[in-house]
């Protein structure tokens, strides 16, 4: 299930479940959107990106989707595993073309169940 | 492709001291450079915008006499800590953008502050 705590909401899901995260991001004139995997002490790891102008876009065992009505984004994991275990934010960015930085979401906690 | 690295990895020192962080493109030019802190439990917040060769451009809030930073080349960028206190104790990242595309915007592995 999905707990929100003081910072970081909490997804938890048993392995080989889909995962979905979701986000929700402040500025309706941002045009790029990334997601990034955060594990505890490290850096954002690239995982999918996605322009403004596509509502889904596929990789491996990743999905984005991108509502631009209700400014929202999220993240499908199909066949979750322990290694997927980590924190997870979306980031948008406002000019795709300038040498704009990227906004972090408040991020989410995935906890896969073993 | 396109790797930062940042160092020290962490760094443990005495409130009143400084702090020098620094950030490398290794294969590529960065002309901009990304600084970010994030607390425990808490989203990157983004600190300022490196230019090189210009000043910073700080984010409200943040105190540029205090968090120095200085992009004297294509490929450095460092982020100084003045004057430390237990509060600056926090995980600062950098980040580069080298073209567009989701591979553009790449990551150090990030700095652990602590101020004791």
């Amino acid at each position: 299930g999905e707990s929100v705590g003081l910072h970081l909401p909490t997804l938890s899901v048993q392995e080989g479940d889909n995962s979905i995260i979701n986000c929700a991001y402040s500025n309706s004139a941002s045009d790029y959107f990334i997601w990034y995997k955060q594990e505890s002490g490290k850096g954002p790891q690239f995982i999918i990106d996605i322009r403004s102008n596509m509502d889904k876009r596929q990789g491996q065992r990743v999905t984005v989707l991108l509502n631009k009505t209700v400014k929202h984004l999220s993240l499908q994991i199909a066949a979750t595993q322990p290694g997927d275990s980590a924190v997870y934010f979306c980031a948008e960015n406002l000019n795709l073309g300038g040498n704009t930085p990227l906004v972090f979401g408040k991020g989410t906690r995935l906890s896969v169940i073993a | 492709g396109a790797v930062v690295s940042q160092h020290p990895s962490w760094v443990i020192c005495k409130s009143g001291t400084s702090v020098k962080i620094e950030c490398r493109s290794l294969d590529f030019q960065a002309t901009t450079m990304f600084w970010y802190r994030q607390f425990p439990k808490q989203s990157l917040m983004l600190m300022a915008t490196s230019n090189e060769g210009s000043k910073a451009t700080y984010e409200q809030g943040v105190e540029k006499d205090k968090f120095l930073i200085n992009h004297a080349s294509l490929t450095l960028s460092t982020l100084t800590v003045t004057s430390a206190h237990p509060e600056d104790s926090s995980f600062y990242i950098c980040s580069a953008r080298l073209g567009t595309g989701g591979y553009g915007y790449t990551f150090g592995s990030g700095t652990r502050l602590t101020v004791v």
